[in-house]
């Protein structure tokens, strides 16, 4: 069963924190995905990577960096963390044309 | 910029009710798609449309691309508890990039 896998269900940090947040996928895609959820906001780009080493910004990418080092691993970090990071965060993978595989998700609480 | 309205927002049912989604869109997609996501976890991709004015059914769930592809609907039989959760339409155009819909959340009651 082809999957994406991230690290962490629940994460609780701090203010100021650094976090990273891990995504791997085992379908051997190109692209890789990371966006945010809220409510009453939807889904929300906040980078995506179409090959090794290669990123591009998303709608929202402020506070946010991305590491693909590794075809099927792409990293969300958090440099500082603050508040209004608190979140759903969710990995995908695939091609637009056919369709997205996602993540469970990783609920991030920043107190 | 790209828009994916979706109507009704919400959608609270009694169990046995049928019920329609709609996706609409002012913009041409190559191709939508259909996930529904349950609380606390990520969307699962139900179907993908590409032709113009094709139709899929899934069991209960019947899909509908629009004639000029830039709309959809979800159409769903006999609704049951399962069927419960936030349904998304996404539509692909000339990148490997979605545009989501606004989602409509759908409660059906026993």
């Amino acid at each position: 069963d082809v999957k994406v896998t991230q690290s962490s269900r629940y994460l609780v940090k701090r203010t100021g924190e650094k976090v990273f947040l891990e995504c791997v996928q085992d379908m051997d895609h190109e692209n890789m995905f990371w966006y945010r959820q809220d409510p009453g906001l939807g889904l929300r780009l906040i980078y995506f990577s179409y090959d090794v080493k290669m990123k591009e910004k998303g709608d929202i990418p402020e506070g946010y960096s991305v590491s693909r080092e590794k075809k099927e691993r792409f990293s969300l970090i958090l440099e500082s963390a603050s508040t209004n990071q608190t979140s759903m965060y969710l990995c995908a993978s695939g091609q637009g044309y056919y369709g997205y595989t996602f993540g469970s998700g990783t609920r991030l609480t920043v107190v | 910029t790209q828009l994916l309205e979706q109507s009704p927002q919400f959608l609270s049912i009694q169990e046995g009710e049928n019920l329609t989604v709609y996706c609409n869109s002012s913009s041409v997609f190559s191709s939508l798609q259909w996930y529904r996501q349950e609380p606390g976890e990520g969307p699962v991709l139900l179907v993908t449309v590409v032709t113009g004015g094709e139709v899929k059914k899934l069991k209960r769930l019947t899909f509908q691309f629009g004639d000029a592809r830039k709309d959809s609907s979800l159409h769903i039989t006999a609704a049951q508890p399962g069927d419960t959760g936030l349904y998304l339409c996404a539509g692909a155009s000339n990148t490997d990039k979605l545009i989501f819909g606004t989602g409509t959340r759908l409660q059906v009651f026993p």
